[in-house]
């Protein structure tokens, strides 16, 4: 079956610009996951979705970082006001209900010029 | 602070030869870890998984290894092959709230000489 997709697969914005990032999780996963992965290091946590709701977004770095999931499957992270610290991949992550293995997608290359 | 990390940035073999990849997390209420492998411009894929009740756990040529006492886990990758170059990452899961986030260590880049 189709894995985890995101979209775009690289964005280069400029300084001060929004931008959406969208992620496609796997059919039936009730759970997504957001991470943040700069060059050499490993993947950060962002904010997790249960449904509809983010159950835990501890890990957005400031209030520019907003993300939704109205329906239960895709999902969008907002950045406002980007900024070059911004740069980076960033992944997303489903999983089934529960504690167990999440398959991630390929990332969006976000570079902000 | 707390954190999952790996004692070596790099690790190069020969094609054929054993792997073993090694970590240290600081957590010890963390119940369970994930092995994943990461190649240029992929997301991590996933490897093999262990929870805390466990201390071994075999998959196809891939060994991991618990060890709660010193907080350590290793990979072992018998008879490594050119596919096997890649970054690998310990991640380590800590309930929180009913959230599965994981936390990632730096990673290892394995190198398979031919």
């Amino acid at each position: 079956g189709a894995g985890v997709s995101q979209t775009p697969s690289n964005k280069v914005t400029e300084k001060g610009k929004y931008v959406e990032l969208r992620c496609d999780p796997i059919s039936g996963h009730t759970a997504l996951y957001w991470y943040r992965q700069s060059l050499g290091q490993g993947p950060e946590f962002l904010i997790y979705f249960q449904g509809t709701g983010a159950a835990d977004d501890s890990g957005l770095p400031n209030d520019r970082f907003f993300a939704v999931r109205p329906e239960g499957s895709v999902s969008t992270l907002k950045i406002q006001r980007t900024e070059r610290g911004d740069s980076a991949v960033y992944l997303c992550a489903s999983s089934e209900q529960g504690p167990g293995e999440q398959y991630f997608g390929p990332g969006t290359r976000l570079t902000v010029t | 602070g707390e954190s999952v990390g790996l004692h070596l940035p790099t690790l190069s073999v020969q094609e054929g030869d054993n792997s073993i990849i090694n970590c240290a997390y600081s957590n010890s209420a963390s119940d369970y870890f994930i092995w994943y492998k990461q190649e240029s411009g992929k997301g991590p894929q996933f490897i093999i998984d262990i929870r805390s009740n466990m201390d071994k756990r075999q998959g196809q040529r891939v060994t991991v290894l618990l060890n709660k006492t010193v907080k350590h886990l290793s990979l072992q990758i018998a008879a490594t092959q050119p596919g096997d170059s890649a970054v690998y990452f310990c991640a380590e899961s800590r309930p929180q709230g009913g959230s599965e986030k994981l936390v990632f260590g730096k990673g290892t880049k394995l190198t398979v000489n031919p």
